[in-house]
């Protein structure tokens, strides 16, 4: 079946630490994308990846960082500079985004 | 750049009820348009989309949406609710100037059984 998985569900970090996303597809999707879903702000966009090797930032990537070495692939860093990042953590993909995305069953980031 | 809001934050009925979620977007050139639905520990999943076309969406589940391009609205309905459509719904739009989707803030819809 194709689709996009994430990992881990759960992450638990500690304050300072870098932690790594996980978001895989087999959709054989050009394009990738990160949201960020907190209560009441509805999906934020941190980075997105149109092709290969190549990404763009999206509204909130302060604190975040991506690479895009696989078109399969498209890895979330979460990086100590993020102020806030306790959040629900969603991947997409798509091969058109007129079409609209399929998106993964999300990473809930937690700091403690 | 292109903005999406939904004025209903919480929206809570009893079952058999009818449902109208409202959405509004910015840009005023050629969009597409999403309604996307997210049910408890679940993941997002598209309801319907406008692309062209009859301005009235038929999707999933029994929802409909209306495109009023006057209006730059894409409202959300359905005829009768039941106590299994209680989620999380998400007005979208396709922002093809950077090809990206630019999402809405969500509206909690809970049904009283």
């Amino acid at each position: 079946d194709g689709g996009i998985t994430q990992s881990p569900k759960y992450l638990f970090r500690k304050e300072g630490q870098n932690v790594t996303l996980s978001c895989e597809q087999n959709l054989n999707h050009d394009a990738m994308y990160w949201y960020r879903q907190d209560p009441g702000q509805g999906l934020r966009l941190i980075y997105y990846s149109q092709i290969v090797n190549d990404f763009q930032k999206g509204d909130i990537a302060e604190g975040y960082s991506v690479s895009r070495e696989k078109k399969e692939s498209f890895p979330l860093t979460v990086t100590s500079a993020q102020k806030n990042p306790t959040a629900f953590y969603l991947c997409a993909s798509t091969g058109q985004p007129s079409y609209g995305y399929t998106f993964g069953s999300g990473t809930r980031l937690t700091v403690v | 750049a292109q903005s999406v809001s939904q004025h209903n934050h919480h929206v809570i009925l009893s079952e058999a009820a009818s449902l109208e979620l409202g959405c509004n977007y910015s840009y005023g050139g050629t969009v597409n348009l999403f309604w996307y639905v997210q049910y408890p520990g679940q993941h997002l999943q598209l309801l319907l989309k406008y692309f062209s076309g009859d301005p009235l969406v038929k999707g999933i589940k029994g929802f409909e949406a209306e495109f009023i391009k006057s209006k730059f609205s894409f409202n959300l309905r359905k005829p009768s609710v039941q106590w299994s459509d209680t989620a999380e719904y998400f007005c979208a739009v396709d922002d093809s100037s950077a090809s990206k989707i630019i999402f809405g803030s969500g509206t909690r819809l809970s049904i009283r059984p």
